[in-house]
């Protein structure tokens, strides 16, 4: 079965800091590795979409990385402001003949403060 | 504007009475799901669908029913809610084009249900 965990749960830094989230699973047959920003009481934005066979997506102040074969992603904030205080949730998604399940991290709640 | 609806986006409730809660897409994908999430543990999967008149379980079926009639469309069913079913609900939906991927999920949903 598989499992994501993210570490930290939680994570305080000052503005301007760069800044690493970590996401492990336990399966590495994936299909591809979603970021996800989540403001208090609000949907899912996402934010990078890394396919199996690439090892990073970037985006802006954004930067992913996976590592299949070790089962680790890392998401790289540059030069971090208060508007990136949200919970971070990594999910890999399995693929199986035609369906999809989408596994989710408990996330990583980071304050970025002024 | 392509995106995912859910109505209603908040719901008040009371134990047995039975709800629904909709979900609408306008971009012709082909999957849908339905998500559940709660403090704690996360995201986790209830129901999902790989087209119209085929759905499967996820991880948390229990309590829950859907049904996919037209593809734009993936209501979830609570035929007698319970308190344990107080959370907050995504529906999402996707596609695959050769080697592309897109999803969109919906605004969320929150429900207690007393």
């Amino acid at each position: 079965k598989q499992e994501v965990t993210q570490i930290p749960a939680a994570l305080s830094v000052p503005e301007g800091e760069n800044l690493v989230l970590n996401c492990s699973f336990t399966d590495s047959a994936i299909y591809n590795l979603q970021w996800f920003r989540q403001d208090p009481g609000k949907g899912l934005t996402s934010l990078l979409l890394i396919q199996s066979s690439q090892r990073e997506q970037t985006s802006g102040r954004l930067n992913a990385s996976l590592d299949k074969s070790s089962g680790r992603s890392t998401l790289y904030i540059a030069a971090s402001q208060p508007g990136d205080s949200a919970t971070y949730l990594c999910a890999v998604r399995m693929r199986k003949g035609g369906s999809e399940k989408l596994v989710f991290g408990k996330g990583t709640k980071l304050t970025v403060n002024p | 504007e392509a995106q995912v609806t859910q109505n209603p986006r908040y719901l008040i409730t009371v134990t047995g009475k039975k709800l629904t809660v909709t979900c609408s897409q306008n971009m012709n994908h082909e999957y849908m799901s339905w998500y559940r999430q709660d403090p704690g543990l996360g995201l986790r999967q209830i129901y999902y669908s790989m087209n119209v008149e085929v759905t499967d379980k996820g991880d948390v079926p229990e309590g829950y029913k859907v049904s996919r009639k037209e593809k734009r469309n993936f209501p979830l069913i609570l035929e007698s809610p319970s308190p344990n079913q107080t959370s907050l609900y995504f529906c999402a939906s996707s596609s695959w084009s050769g080697s592309s991927y897109e999803q969109y999920f919906g605004p969320g949903t929150r429900l207690t249900v007393t």
